[in-house]
């Protein structure tokens, strides 16, 4: 069964806080996402990553920076939170091929006071 | 224009009956098409995936492809309440690394 999990369910941070949200996933997929949900307007992807390494600039980059070290773990990086980046922050994880199915993890519910 | 476009809804269903949902795509190159079914609160969960034209069917689920007129559906039967959630519709993505598109969703709200 595949997993992804998140390192936080739920997150309360204050203004100007550095921010971490980690993801980690044990089926070696080579692609892993960050995506931010609000309620109206979807799934935006932020950030993703094909290697180790490597990233993307998804749809909304902006006040967002990604690292990742190790094959199974992506992390999210908010350099200064800020009060328009409360939301739920959603992590996926999916192979290379184009039927493999991309696999969520819980997601983390950011506050940000 | 959105590439993936759903109904948002709520698409009011009856217990028992044919819960029908529609999605349409722009990229005519695409190639793998998924139903993801996220309930309040939760992260989306996978309950179908087709990839060629025609009916797909698992469960109380039908999807349904039609690339020519570049039309996704998923037909939920015998509706139950626990049906009740936000459908999303996905699309492979034009690019090589998979990155998929997704629909804003449409809410299904089967009333008993």
């Amino acid at each position: 069964d595949v997993k992804v999990t998140q390192s936080s369910r739920y997150l309360v941070k204050r203004t100007g806080e550095k921010v971490f949200l980690e993801c980690v996933q044990d089926m070696d997929h080579e692609n892993m996402f960050w995506y931010r949900q609000d309620p109206g307007l979807g799934l935006r992807l932020i950030y993703f990553s094909y290697d180790v390494k490597m990233k993307e600039k998804g749809d909304i980059p902006e006040g967002y920076s990604v690292s990742r070290e190790k094959k199974e773990r992506f992390s999210l990086i908010l350099e200064s939170a800020s009060t328009n980046q409360t939301s739920m922050y959603l992590c996926a994880s999916k192979g290379i091929g184009t039927t493999d199915t991309q696999y969520f993890g819980p997601g983390t519910r950011l506050t940000v006071l | 224009q959105k590439e993936v476009e759903q109904n948002s809804g709520p698409l009011s269903v009856p217990e028992g009956a044919i819960a029908s949902l529609n999605c349409t795509y722009s990229d005519r190159g695409s190639q793998s098409f998924f139903w993801y079914r996220q309930y309040s609160g939760k992260s989306p969960e996978l309950i179908m995936s087709i990839y060629s034209n025609g009916d797909k069917e698992d469960g109380r689920f039908t999807a349904q492809l039609n690339k020519a007129s570049q039309y996704v559906s998923l037909l939920i039967r015998d509706s139950q309440p626990s049906d009740s959630a936000t459908y999303l519709c996905a699309v492979n993505g034009p690019d090589s690394w998979g990155k998929l598109q997704f629909g804003a969703g449409t809410q299904v709200v089967v009333t008993p």
